[in-house]
Formats: structure tokens, sequence, C-alpha cells
């Protein structure tokens, strides 16, 4: 099963949003409602930010928000901040009970 | 507070077996499903397996063959076994906790496996 198709970088000066893709097939993010989101700062592990495509952990600002709409699924950062400079995946259920994670997005706070 | 800490060695050998040790505190392992995740260094994440409490495994298709999942409920831990490795296994593996069958919520920091001979 393929990756999921992320734009490799984003970038947004502070106060802006910044919009990320994700992008499957009908197999994975199109077929289900299982897309989460991980914020990932350099030398550390992932972060949960987003998931089941809309839904925020406890403690996850709500600047943070996720959408989807056919085989494409969405992390908007809204009022971006510096703190939110980071790397971004996507991840969906493949079917089959597998899973599977976008390339990632480096988000740039200009 | 859930802490997930990743254990084993840092250097394998190509074409022999990769172990990890995931040791879990601030909750039972007896709940949920807990995962393994990888990442080669400066590139993405890959997902390798998952295991429920009731021991059955799922496994990433592109891995299966050389994957191997188990837990201890006495010591709060599962592990991992990955064989046949060669240099493209090198990455910073991960252990998650999988709350609610979809999504990774408590993460361990990582170890760094490097596969040289």
């Amino acid at each position: 099963q393929s990756a999921l198709t992320q734009p490799p970088s984003a970038s947004g000066s502070p106060g802006q949003s910044v919009t990320i893709s994700c992008t499957g097939t009908r197999s994975d993010v199109g077929g289900y409602n299982y897309v989460s989101w991980y914020q990932q700062y350099p030398g550390k592990a992932p972060k949960l930010i987003i998931y089941e495509v809309s839904e925020r952990p406890s403690g996850v600002p709500d600047r943070f928000s996720g959408s989807k709409s056919g085989n494409t699924a969405s992390l908007t950062v809204s009022g971006l901040q510096a703190e939110d400079e980071a790397d971004y995946y996507c991840c969906s259920y493949g079917g089959s009970n597998n899973w599977v994670f976008g390339g990632g997005t480096k988000v740039t706070v200009l | 507070q859930v802490q997930l800490q990743e254990s084993g060695p840092g250097l394998v050998k190509p074409s022999e077996t990769l172990s990890l040790t995931c040791t879990v505190s601030g909750d039972s392992i007896s709940t949920f499903y807990w995962s393994w995740i990888r990442q080669p260094v400066g590139k993405g994440l890959e997902w390798i397996g998952r295991i429920h409490t009731s021991g059955t495994t799922n496994y990433n298709p592109s891995l299966k063959s050389r994957v191997t999942m188990s837990l201890d409920t006495s010591k709060n831990q599962f592990s991992l076994q990955l064989s046949s490795v060669t240099a493209a296994d090198t990455a910073v593996y991960y252990c998650a906790r999988v709350p609610n069958w979809d999504y990774f919520d408590y993460w361990g920091q990582g170890t760094l496996v490097t596969v040289s001979s």
C-alpha cells in the first residue's frame, strides 16, 4: 500500500492560516473516517493532534482543525504561532487491519 | 500519566534479528491495542504493526513475513522482533498506545536502531 500524499512543505506568517492536504484513495482516506494527524518536532516523538478526521484530543488548541472531502483529508492551523513550526503527518486506516502514513509536511512560520 | 519507553540494542548486524521491548507505565497493557511505528532518519513514518491484549496481531503487509510481536502482561511490556534485517531497516523505532483501535495517542521517545556490520 502506498504512502498518502502530502506536500513537502507549507508556510505562513504569524496569525495566518495554513492548510495541509493528505491525499489517498477510496481504499484508505476516502473509505473510512479514520484519519489522524500528528505533529513532530525535530528529535522528538510525534504527538496526536487530530483523530477520526476532525476530533481534537484534550489539550490540543482549537487552532488545529481537520476535515475530509472524498479521498483528501486536510489539517488547518489557524492563527499560526512560532511554536507551530514542525513536521505534520497524516495517517489513515487502509483496510484489512493496515494503517498508512503520509510522507510528512514541514510547516515553516515566516 | 501514561508513559512508554523503548529499549533494545542500538546496533544490529545484517541478516540478524532486531529485538525491541516497550515498557508501559501509567496504564495496563491488558487494555487496548499497542503498536510499533518506525521512522528512517530524515524520512516519514511507517506503521509496522499492532498487538491486542488478547494476543491478536496485525502487521504491515510489506513487513509481515519478518515481523513478530508479543506481550508480557506480567512485566507490562510488549515486544517487536524483525528478522533478516538489512540497512533499509535502520530507523528510529517508536512504540505507541492505540486507545480506540484507530489512532496513536501516547508514544515512546523512540530508539535508533542501526543495521550495520
